[in-house]
């Protein structure tokens, strides 16, 4: 069975540019949840998307943004990146009406220099 | 800022001891709490969840304690094994879509 899936694997981009991370959810889940892991930190939430809609947003400045397909894959699109962009950007699926149990990607690793 | 911590960044244990991962929260709100394990190169994969008004849940091999008065949790893995060693995180969420995460415990095991 395919998890999650998540493109690219690494990038590697400069400060002001910008970057767009895909994420395919498991199969019959309708809810993607994108959150962004600093290394030696737990992962920060950044959106939840359910059914093509914005459910929720966290601490994050607007230059961040998601959206998500009628296929129920869903992309994280970063503007004018800064150095501390820098992060694992983990992407989750879940089922529906099991919010605990979010089935994470293996992420893409952003380094902005 | 985070609502959820890990008394300890690592521990090591010998390869077929148990394992006490402790965490401590500050939101008495929520309605679940949950456990996270990270290996290398991985997203973090659910291990278990307690609802806030239960004491004790056991799972395949782990079990998960909340203390409410003094707001900790822990997990326990019993036997514990190489592939146990990995980062683990404690998360609450408030019964919608959000979790918090904490910090993270590295666990070693010994051979």
């Amino acid at each position: 069975d395919a998890g999650v899936t998540q493109s690219p694997t690494h990038l590697i981009k400069t400060r002001g540019q910008h970057v767009t991370l895909r994420c395919s959810p498991i199969s019959g889940h309708k809810s993607v949840s994108w959150y962004q892991q600093v290394l030696g930190q737990g992962p920060q939430f950044i959106f939840q998307y359910y059914e093509k809609e914005e459910r929720g947003r966290g601490n994050f400045p607007d230059r961040f943004s998601a959206r998500q397909f009628p296929n129920y894959s869903s992309e994280l699109n970063v503007n004018a990146l800064l150095l501390g962009d820098s992060a694992l950007y983990l992407c989750a699926s879940s089922a529906p009406g099991s919010h605990n149990e979010q089935f994470f990607g293996p992420g893409t690793r952003l380094t902005v220099l | 800022g985070e609502s959820v911590g890990l008394h300890l960044p690592t521990l090591s244990v010998q390869e077929g001891d148990n394992s006490i991962i402790n965490c401590a929260y500050s939101n008495s709100a929520s309605d679940y709490f949950i456990w996270y394990k990270q290996e290398s190169g991985k997203g973090p994969q659910f291990i278990i969840d307690i609802r806030s008004n239960m004491d004790k849940r056991q799972g395949q091999r782990v079990t998960v304690l909340l203390n409410k008065t003094v707001k900790h949790l822990s997990l326990q893995i019993a036997a514990t094994q190489p592939g146990d060693s990995a980062v683990y995180f404690c998360a609450e969420n408030k019964n919608d879509y959000k979790l918090s995460f904490g910090a993270g415990t590295t666990v070693t095991v010994r051979a």
